[in-house]
């Protein structure tokens, strides 16, 4: 079965410093990836998507993300973390060329970020 | 362009009533696609409407239920209500056409308690 990995449950960050989020997948073939933020009660924010191509792709908010087919890892990365990036961060995947839209999530990595 | 809108936003509900939550895709989205999202069960896929059809459907009782309006709106049901379905339900649109898949955008939510 398809599955995601956020080892991490929670990661404090100094504002300013650096993050890297982990997530690895395992799936038969490489899915289409992304990395969604979720501030509290709200909904999920895309922040970014790997289908193809470049393996470092560019989001919003100042984001990347590296997709190593080796590793079947697509972690999320930030050079300089501000307060309003405390929040859940999911990675996802979903199967291609298939038409099903089932998006299968990690559990989620929270952020705090500290003064 | 406007986002994604569900409405109620939030929704108190007694165990054994049922509910209907409603779901506005981005304009010219015409997949439509339902998670749950709970503390211990995380982000789950409940299914997927494309031009007024079910295309997927995730593993949840037959008590959850769906469908879509010609103009893209769906609403999901949920009869006879148990405290597990407290949850965060959280609708998404893409502009899916057949098998090509696109990046997903979430709605806001609606928050169901069960009492």
């Amino acid at each position: 079965a398809q599955s995601v990995t956020q080892p991490d449950i929670h990661i404090t960050v100094s504002e300013g410093a650096s993050l890297e989020l982990r997530c690895n997948y395992s799936y038969g073939a490489t899915p289409y990836l992304f990395w969604y933020v979720q501030s509290p009660g709200q909904g999920l924010q895309l922040l970014l998507k790997y289908f193809s191509g470049d393996t470092l792709v560019q989001g919003i908010k100042g984001f990347e993300a590296e997709f190593k087919r080796s590793q079947s890892s697509f972690n999320l990365r930030k050079p300089s973390v501000h307060w309003s990036d405390a929040a859940e961060y999911f990675c996802a995947v979903v199967r291609p060329n298939t038409g099903f839209q089932k998006l299968v999530f990690g559990t989620g990595t929270r952020l705090l970020v500290s003064p | 362009k406007a986002g994604v809108t569900q409405t109620p936003r939030y929704l108190i509900k007694t165990r054994g009533q049922q509910v209907t939550l409603s779901c506005s895709p981005i304009s010219g989205h015409r997949s439509v696609s339902w998670y749950q999202q709970t503390p211990g069960q995380g982000l789950q896929f409940l299914f997927e409407y494309f031009s007024e059809t079910q295309r997927n459907k995730g593993n949840f009782p037959g008590r959850f239920s769906g469908r879509q309006f010609s103009n893209s709106r769906s609403e999901m049901n949920v009869s006879t209500l148990e405290l597990g379905d407290s949850a965060l339900y959280l609708c998404a649109s893409s502009s899916a056409i057949g098998t090509t898949l696109y990046e997903q955008y979430f709605g806001p939510g609606t928050r169901l308690t069960v009492t």
